[in-house]
């Protein structure tokens, strides 16, 4: 069974400094791997996607996350927060054909003025 | 497009009450899904389906019933609403082919409530 670990429930950034929110993954087959961010009351959006092409991922929003194999991770940075980016981030992943996900417990990131 | 849309947005319920979720998207995807999110467990997929007249149960699909009868439509039923159902419901559709595959599209989410 597939499986992602998000570590920290809650992460606090001063605005300006680097937001790095962390994802461990557990799969026996190569995965697909997803970031989607959900804003207070709202539904979920994309914000990048892993899908064995580059290592490397750029997202919407000037994210970007790296897939280490060795590591088993997939970590979510963005090297200058924003107030803007305050919300709930989730670490997802998915079965060979998509129509499954299976989703992280998720890190609500908070941006200190 | 209007994307994924889902009614109502609210909906209270009591307990023994049975009702109906509404899906419906405009993009002609294969795959449609149901999520439920509780606080601290992120989302869990409830039932699935990967084309008219197909679905499949997800993670937790005790208490769910669902159909596929058109592309455009997967409806989410509660047959007899329990406290434990109280959640937020999200629903999914994707398109196996094309620029955007591997993408899944969420819907606004409808926040229920049973008492």
């Amino acid at each position: 069974a597939q499986s992602v670990t998000q570590l920290g429930s809650h992460v606090s950034v001063s605005e300006g400094a680097l937001v790095l929110l962390r994802c461990n993954y557990s799969s026996s087959v190569p995965p697909y791997l997803f970031w989607y961010v959900q804003y207070p009351n709202q539904g979920l959006q994309l914000l990048l996607k892993y899908t064995s092409a580059a290592t490397l991922v750029k997202g919407i929003n000037g994210f970007e996350a790296e897939f280490k194999k060795s590591e088993t991770s997939f970590h979510l940075t963005k090297p200058s927060a924003h107030m803007s980016d305050a919300a709930e981030y989730f670490c997802v992943i998915s079965n060979f054909g998509n129509e499954k996900l299976t989703f992280g417990t998720g890190t609500r990131l908070t941006i200190i003025p | 497009n209007a994307g994924v849309t889902q009614t109502p947005k609210f909906q209270v319920l009591k307990t023994g009450q049975s009702m109906t979720l509404q899906c419906a998207q405009d993009m002609n995807h294969e795959y449609m899904s149901w999520y439920r999110q509780d606080p601290g467990m992120g989302l869990r997929l409830i039932h699935y389906s990967v084309g008219a007249g197909i679905t499949d149960q997800g993670e937790v699909p005790n208490g769910y019933n669902v159909s596929r009868s058109t592309t455009e439509d997967f409806p989410l039923r509660l047959l007899s609403a329990a406290p434990s159902q109280t959640s937020v419901y999200f629903c999914a559709s994707l398109s196996p082919t094309g620029s955007n595959s591997n993408e899944q599209f969420f819907g606004p989410g409808t926040r229920l409530t049973v008492l």
